[in-house]
């Protein structure tokens, strides 16, 4: 079995540009989520889906994030335009229930805005 | 005070010895806990699962929850130095919309010398 795929798995990219990424859960999971963790801090939740829908986005920072998850498959998530401060490393996970029982994280998107 | 306190470490045992990794977490919603274990630049791995108060036990890895005190810790028996790695506590409030969000905390970093 296929764990979670993300990439890329690194991304300079200057201030003010745009970036996308994507993460392929575990095939035939509902669940997907997207954690960031910032340097020094601790990881933290940005969003759930369960299959297309969004579920929670509470810890969506701001409206420069974007993420999308077509057909309930893939998602993406769009940071447009990047800052400095949202240089980290993005996690996605999935789950074939809920959380509850906890999930795999991919192996992480390390987004560097300079 | 934060969601989900860990001691940042470095906590380092020689190789064989018993290490203690201990956690601490305020709301007294969380139902389940988990510790992931990270090694430096990869995912987080979910090593240990816990839902009720007491002892639970996996291979070398014991995990020990007393919600009372909103206490989880995990032990780690005949420590190798291939246990050295950043040991992730995690706990998941599951009710209305929040369902699935883990709270992290910031990690212990482990050293096992040889």
């Amino acid at each position: 079995e296929a764990g979670v795929t993300q990439f890329p798995s690194h991304s300079v990219i200057e201030k003010g540009q745009t970036v996308t990424l994507r993460c392929d859960p575990i095939s035939g999971h509902d669940n997907l989520y997207w954690y960031r963790r910032v340097m020094g801090k601790e990881i933290k939740f940005l969003l759930h889906f369960v299959k297309e829908s969004k579920q929670d986005e509470s810890g969506m920072p701001n409206n420069r994030f974007l993420a999308e998850r077509t057909g309930g498959t893939y998602s993406t998530l769009k940071v447009q335009p990047a800052e400095l401060e949202d240089s980290g490393v993005y996690f996605c996970a999935s789950s074939q229930a809920s959380g509850f029982y906890g999930y795999t994280f991919g192996s992480g998107t390390r987004l560097t805005v300079v | 005070q934060k969601e989900v306190e860990q001691n940042s470490g470095p906590l380092s045992v020689p190789e064989g010895a018993i290490a203690s990794l201990n956690c601490t977490y305020s709301d007294r919603v969380s139902q389940s806990f988990f510790w992931y274990r990270q090694y430096s630049g990869k995912s987080p791995e979910l090593i240990m699962s816990i839902y009720s108060n007491g002892d639970k036990e996996d291979g070398r890895f014991t995990a020990q929850l007393n919600k009372a005190s909103q206490y989880v810790s995990l032990l780690i028996r005949d420590s190798q130095p291939s246990d050295s790695a950043t040991y992730l506590c995690a706990v998941n409030r599951w009710y209305g919309g929040s369902q699935g969000n883990l709270i992290f905390g910031k990690g212990t970093k482990l050293s096992v010398k040889p």
